[in-house]
């Protein structure tokens, strides 16, 4: 079965600085990872995911997120974030091949200006 | 392309009432699911479908049931609401890497 951690239940940051979001992930098996951002009184929407090859994985509005293997995390970064980056975001995992999708418990990014 | 609806979007029920959200998707995606979101808990899967007539459980089911009579659309009711159950529901259809979401229908059981 997996699991996934999300480090930091809310990040504030100042506008135009640099964030990173940490995710861990426990799995037996080989994974798809992914991204989801929610922004108030929304769906869920895909930020980015990796499902093989190259390990930085780049999405929209400027994220990017590193695969490690080896510390079977799935680290979100953007280098400077926006008023509107002000959201909530998901890290997910899913077994290669699986139905399901894990969620972890979310992330609050709240950027102040 | 509406993507995936979801109908109700508000609702507010009594203790033992019962009521059916209904899910709709126009991508043809034979995976459909549906998750419940709590302050803190991320998103649970209630129950999800691998394709029409199928349905199955997830990791919270107790006191919900599905359909899935046609591709298109994934039902879930609740025959017996309870406090507990008050919730934001999302709905999701998924290709093999990607989900897509409902705007969500928020609940509330007095």
């Amino acid at each position: 079965a997996q699991s996934v951690t999300q480090l930091d239940s809310q990040v504030p940051v100042f506008e135009e600085a640099p964030v990173e979001l940490r995710c861990n992930y426990s799995s037996s098996v080989s994974v798809y990872l992914f991204w989801y951002v929610q922004y108030p009184n929304q769906g869920l929407q895909l930020l980015l995911k990796y499902l093989s090859g190259s390990t930085l994985v780049k999405g929209i509005n400027g994220f990017e997120a590193e695969f490690n293997k080896s510390q079977t995390s799935f680290h979100l970064r953007k280098p400077s974030v926006h008023i509107s980056d002000t959201a909530e975001y998901f890290c997910a995992v899913s077994e290669t091949g699986g139905f399901k999708t894990i969620f972890g418990a979310g992330t609050r990014l709240f950027v102040k200006a | 392309n509406a993507g995936v609806t979801q109908t109700p979007k508000f609702r507010v029920l009594k203790t033992g009432q019962s009521m059916t959200l209904l899910c709709a998707q126009d991508m043809n995606h034979e995976y459909m699911y549906w998750y419940r979101q709590d302050p803190g808990m991320g998103l649970r899967l209630i129950h999800y479908s691998v394709g029409e007539g199928t349905t199955a459980k997830g990791e919270v089911p107790d006191g919900y049931n599905v359909s899935r009579l046609k591709k298109q659309n994934f039902l879930l009711g609740l025959e017996s609401a309870a406090p507990s159950q008050t919730s934001v529901y999302f709905c999701a259809s998924r290709t093999f890497s990607e989900q897509f979401f409902g705007p969500g229908t928020r609940l509330t059981v007095l």
